[in-house]
């Protein structure tokens, strides 16, 4: 079993609609987690961290985390064209220093 | 503050060929990852360095080996070349005081084409 599972998509939707992007992982004593956007020949780009249960609101995302469920999540309303990338989601667990695992990545894209 | 940086940002080799990727952590960064992605495998990690000591490693072959200087910049080499070395390689750096509440951030990344 992967430490950090996505679905890789691609996940459409339309522009102003709310995008769900879903992540589980599997240590439970993983500490912190991210969200990172990367675009298309580019590298990841970090949008959220949150580190304790419930939601965390920064402009249109919104990170939840549910650590009893292994469940991390990415909102984003209003999407826009400019949304469209791959999102990475990542756990860095306690026990193992600075070791990040990451998912395999949602493809998001957002129709015009 | 400048962000991680990468150099060469482009390669392109030959099979057999050794190649030798840089990475300048954020200032007051003490942690560099490295990184492999392909459009098959996503991100895998490499290694990663703390204090001029390896902390973490891979699952990667012998092939594949790193250093970090006292200033935290880091180098990673890959020896013989083979085609499936093709990647974007990606260096990550964070501040790891110990708090426990560790971000990464990415470079640019080079991309090695392997011919």
């Amino acid at each position: 079993q992967k430490e950090v599972e996505q679905n890789s998509g691609p996940l459409s939707v339309p522009e102003g609609a709310i995008a769900s992007l879903n992540c589980t992982y599997s240590d439970r004593v993983s500490q912190s987690f991210f969200w990172y956007r990367q675009y298309s020949g580019k590298s990841p780009e970090l949008i959220m961290s949150i580190y304790s249960n419930g939601d965390k609101e920064d402009g249109r995302f919104t990170a939840q985390l549910n650590k009893a469920s292994q469940y991390v999540s990415l909102l984003i309303r209003d999407s826009q064209p400019s949304d469209s990338a791959t999102y990475l989601c990542a756990v860095n667990v306690k026990n193992n220093f600075n070791k990040f695992y990451f998912g395999s990545g949602t493809k998001l894209n957002v129709k015009p | 503050k400048a962000g991680v940086t990468q150099t060469p940002r482009y390669l392109i080799k030959t099979r057999g060929q050794q190649v030798t990727l840089s990475c300048s952590p954020i200032s007051g960064h003490r942690s560099v990852s490295w990184y492999q992605q392909t459009p098959g495998q996503g991100l895998q990690f490499l290694f990663e360095y703390f204090s001029e000591t390896q902390r973490n490693k891979g699952n990667f072959p012998g092939r594949f080996s790193g250093r970090q200087f006292s200033n935290s910049r880091s180098e990673m080499n890959v020896s013989t070349l083979e085609l499936g070395d093709s990647a974007l390689y990606l260096c990550a750096s964070s501040r790891s005081s110990g708090g426990g509440q560790e971000t990464q951030y990415f470079g640019p990344g080079t991309r090695l084409l392997v011919l």
